[in-house]
């Protein structure tokens, strides 16, 4: 059982480029959301998903797309990256969206844009 | 206007002593709370939580107090050790939206 797996660890992006950072879980959870984390700060809700093919955005969506083709993957969408994307990225998920549900959190991706 | 607001960026204490993380919210609507640990490189874990229906819940060394007319909570770490140096997190929900808001994060450090 790995839990929450999110690659790359680091990317270094220059601005404008385009990419994606994957999340897989496999626990057979219903919620994943993304969140991002910049230093100082608490984290910031990007996007989140209450099933396959259901997504909704979060607090900070703007710049980001995501997609839930399965009960897996939660993949998160850089479409132009800009210096203010900068900031390290977690993907969570739990079984249901219910408030008492256990969030079980990723590595965590560290991305630089240039 | 942030929600939750952890006051206290850091917090240094001594080994064996008590650890009191604060934190406080604006929402009335929140009615579950979660604290969260967090060491470098790696993600948050969940820690412990409590209902707005409790005013305390225990977990081992760490026990949660809920103030809902001041609307604040504490963390309490007893006794400390120096492994419970690590950041500490906040959160909120209300029980019809499951997305959680966070603090800033508390620093713990734990003196040997």
């Amino acid at each position: 059982n790995a839990g929450v797996t999110q690659t790359p660890k680091f990317q270094v992006l220059k601005t404008g480029q385009s990419m994606t950072l994957q999340c897989a879980q496999d626990m057979n959870h219903e919620y994943m959301s993304w969140y991002r984390q910049d230093p100082g700060m608490g984290l910031r809700l990007i996007h989140y998903s209450v099933g396959a093919g259901i997504t909704d955005q979060g607090e900070v969506p703007n710049g980001y797309n995501v997609s839930r083709s399965t009960t897996e993957d939660f993949p998160l969408r850089l479409l132009s990256a800009a210096p203010s994307q900068t900031s390290v990225y977690f993907c969570a998920s739990s079984y249901r969206a219910g408030a008492t549900d256990t969030q079980y959190f990723g590595p965590g991706t560290r991305l630089t844009v240039l | 206007d942030q929600q939750v607001k952890q006051n206290s960026p850091s917090l240094r204490v001594q080994e064996g002593r008590i650890s009191i993380l604060n934190c406080d919210y604006t929402n009335s609507m929140f009615d579950y709370f979660l604290w969260y640990k967090k060491y470098p490189a790696e993600g948050p874990t969940f820690l412990i939580s409590i209902s707005s229906i409790k005013d305390k819940n225990e977990d081992g060394r760490f026990t949660v107090f809920l103030n809902k007319s001041a609307k604040h909570l504490s963390l309490h770490i007893v006794p400390s050790q120096p492994g419970d140096s690590a950041v500490y997190f906040c959160a909120a929900r209300s029980t019809n939206a499951g997305k959680s808001t966070f603090g800033d994060g508390t620093t713990l450090t734990v003196k040997p």
